[in-house]
């Protein structure tokens, strides 16, 4: 069964602090994968796409990493900041036109 | 500026009385897609659009009905709204699903009593 499946549910952290958030999937045929951020009350925002062939990828803070043997992928936040409170959701698609979507990490920072 | 704009963003109704939400975006894309989200559940998609005319069935089609009868816009219908339809809708888009990054609305909270 195609599934995705997320760790932790939720996360709280202090301000400055790093953390990684954990994704697998058993998605086959593997094509790509997404990390989204999802703010309170909008609508989720793409952060990084990764192909079969990337192992880590980067977006200002924000660094993905893929192990397509284990089917795992994690997205490391580092010097977290207040605005980084949001759900983190992994996405893998199972056709060229559906995904699958993981049910998200509530991350929490405090000051 | 490029965006999805959904219509309305809230809406408390009854049981039985016909709705559309109204979606529409400024990019040109070809790929339209609704979904519902629910506490503790990933995304559920419900209908997309390929292009015009083209639609297909998602994961949780029942109760709802779509339209593409222009590229920009995407309404989603419900002819006769149920409580177990009360959630989260959003709409995306997106010039193609493989690999390229959806662009979402900010919802549409419907609550049906």
């Amino acid at each position: 069964k195609n599934q995705v499946e997320q760790s932790p549910q939720s996360l709280i952290i202090l301000e400055g602090k790093n953390c990684t958030l954990q994704c697998n999937y058993t998605v086959s045929p593997f094509s790509n994968l997404r990390w989204y951020k999802q703010d309170t009350g909008r609508g989720p925002v793409s952060l990084t796409i990764m192909t079969f062939s990337e192992n880590t990828k980067s977006n200002g803070r924000y660094t993905a990493t893929l192990d397509a043997d284990t089917k795992q992928s994690s997205l490391h936040i580092t010097a977290s900041q207040l605005s980084d409170s949001a759900s983190y959701i992994c996405v893998v698609p199972r056709s060229n036109y559906q995904l699958i979507w993981g049910a998200g990490t509530k991350l929490i920072i405090k000051p | 500026e490029a965006q999805v704009t959904q219509n309305p963003r809230y809406l408390i109704t009854v049981t039985g009385k016909k709705l559309t939400v109204t979606c529409s975006q400024n990019m040109n894309h070809e790929y339209m897609s609704w979904y519902r989200q629910d506490p503790g559940l990933g995304l559920r998609q419900i209908y997309y659009s390929m292009n015009v005319e083209v639609t297909d069935k998602g994961d949780v089609p029942e109760g709802y009905k779509v339209s593409r009868k222009e590229k920009r816009n995407f309404p989603l219908i419900l002819e006769s709204p149920s409580p177990n339809q009360t959630s989260l809708y959003f709409c995306a888009s997106s010039l193609t699903t493989s690999n390229q990054p959806q662009h979402f609305g900010d919802g549409t909270r419907l609550s049906i009593l």
